[in-house]
């Protein structure tokens, strides 16, 4: 199915260990962004990318880095892991932002930091 | 500060009851509310709002935004339990640089009993 897909769906991390969350669309969307949920806070927006080439901070960037590889795929890296990035993270992706359509969201990557 | 405010932050319903969850906003550049589902994973979208007391309505779920007032509403008569989900109001804003960024409530949690 079309769609946002995220990888891995399941992680568990030890204190700063590093990884890198992937994820793809196959929708030929330009924008993408990343977000983390934690319980009771609602989606917060770490980075996003308006367009193939460039990339932004979000409300929380710290102890993120982001790559746009190319349309398809934007990844989230964590270098080295701490307990207060334990979240489940959110990938998603927009045609364009002047469009005025909603963003579509892949099925989170939960990620577990000891 | 939160700019994205929903409440009631939870809520429990026996099915047939009618539900109402609100969701008020104060940011600047406004663009749109948009209105999610999100049961285990992925959020779904619902409504996108943009003017006035225009409703929206979908089955048995309706939405209305009140610019005037800052808020919007999202009814759902004769619920069922597979209503039961977290409802994430966000706002879509447009920047300097048209981003088209989403600030997220922090969500209402609906349980429906049989």
């Amino acid at each position: 199915n079309a769609g946002v897909t995220q990888t891995p769906k399941f992680q568990v991390l030890k204190t700063g260990q590093s990884m890198t969350l992937q994820c793809a669309q196959d929708m030929n969307h330009n924008s993408m962004y990343w977000y983390r949920q934690d319980p009771g806070m609602g989606l917060r927006l770490i980075y996003y990318s308006a367009s193939e080439g460039t990339t932004d901070k979000g409300e929380v960037p710290n102890g993120y880095n982001v790559s746009r590889l190319n349309k398809r795929e934007f990844s989230l890296r964590l270098e080295s892991a701490a307990p207060s990035q334990t979240s489940v993270y959110f990938c998603a992706s927009i045609r364009q932002v002047l469009s005025n359509q909603p963003q579509h969201f892949g099925d989170g990557t939960r990620l577990s930091i000891l | 500060e939160d700019k994205v405010v929903q409440s009631p932050l939870s809520l429990v319903v026996h099915e047939g009851d009618t539900v109402t969850l609100n969701c008020s906003y104060e940011v600047t550049n406004f663009r749109s509310l948009l209105w999610y589902k999100q049961e285990k994973k992925a959020p779904t979208f619902l409504f996108m709002l943009t003017s006035s007391g225009i409703e929206k309505k979908s089955g048995r779920l309706s939405s209305i935004l009140d610019k005037k007032e800052l808020f919007s509403i999202l009814n759902i008569t004769a619920t069922q339990t597979g209503d039961s989900a977290i409802y994430l109001c966000a706002v879509a804003i447009l920047t300097g640089s048209t981003l088209g960024r989403l600030y997220f409530g922090r969500g209402t949690q609906l349980t429906v009993w049989p």
